[in-house]
């Protein structure tokens, strides 16, 4: 394993379902980040994990999101009752433990579309 | 909110010239990184520089701090079609988070 995964790499629903994403980081990095991504924009920060603790959170991730990572390797993102504007895509990036300025690696993302 | 504003949005060149993408902000950052994301991909790490004035080269690439750490540009020599793709900065703070610019979008025409 050289990088960061993610599962699976398109989801299509119908608005209303729920959907749930897999993220496998780097195995070593003990940081873990979601982030969303709508076309032509900058990712924007969703929440972060270190190890299995949620530390941060954006007010993006309205309370239809939800995120866990409960043995602080692998995490998943569900979102419930999903609306159009859910429609981007989902990015997850791992970051190693040490060093002020370590760098953080992305996966290749999932690709929501709700229709 | 982006706290990292990137100009130019869009830009369009012939292969061979010369670009400059600039990245801003009113903002420090403790460390800036350049990303190029290609379609349907997760953003690639091209480099990242933590000293203000720092200068760093990536074959035809050159990336530079701005002395304050507010802001950071990336020059590209002779560009080929390969460069085309989305450029993206980004800011660490002191916490734990990184604030992306809003993404320079490239494509070098053969």
């Amino acid at each position: 394993d050289t990088g960061v995964s993610q599962n699976p790499r398109h989801k299509i629903t119908k608005r209303g379902q729920n959907v749930t994403f897999r993220c496998d980081p780097i195995s070593e990095h003990n940081r873990l980040y979601w982030y969303r991504q709508t076309l032509g924009q900058g990712p924007e920060f969703l929440t972060y994990f270190q190890n299995e603790a949620q530390l941060e959170k954006s007010r993006l991730l309205s309370d239809r999101f939800s995120a866990e990572r409960p043995k602080g390797s692998f995490s998943t993102l569900e979102i419930q009752r999903t609306e159009q504007g859910d429609s981007a895509m989902y990015l997850c990036a791992s970051r190693p433990g040490q060093g002020r300025v370590s760098e953080q690696f992305f996966g290749p993302g999932t690709r929501l579309t709700v229709l | 909110t982006q706290l990292l504003e990137q100009s130019p949005q869009f830009l369009s060149i012939q292969e061979g010239e010369n670009l400059t993408v600039y990245c801003n902000s009113s903002s420090v950052f403790s460390s800036l990184q350049w990303y190029r994301q290609e379609p349907g991909e997760g953003p690639v790490l091209l480099v990242t520089v933590v000293t203000g004035g720092e200068v760093k080269k990536l074959k035809r690439l050159t990336f530079q701090f701005g002395d304050a750490r507010k802001d950071s540009s990336l020059h590209i020599t002779a560009a080929q079609p390969g460069d085309t793709g989305l450029y993206l900065c980004a800011g660490g703070a002191t916490g734990n988070q990184f604030y992306f610019g809003t993404g320079t979008s490239l494509t070098v025409i053969p």
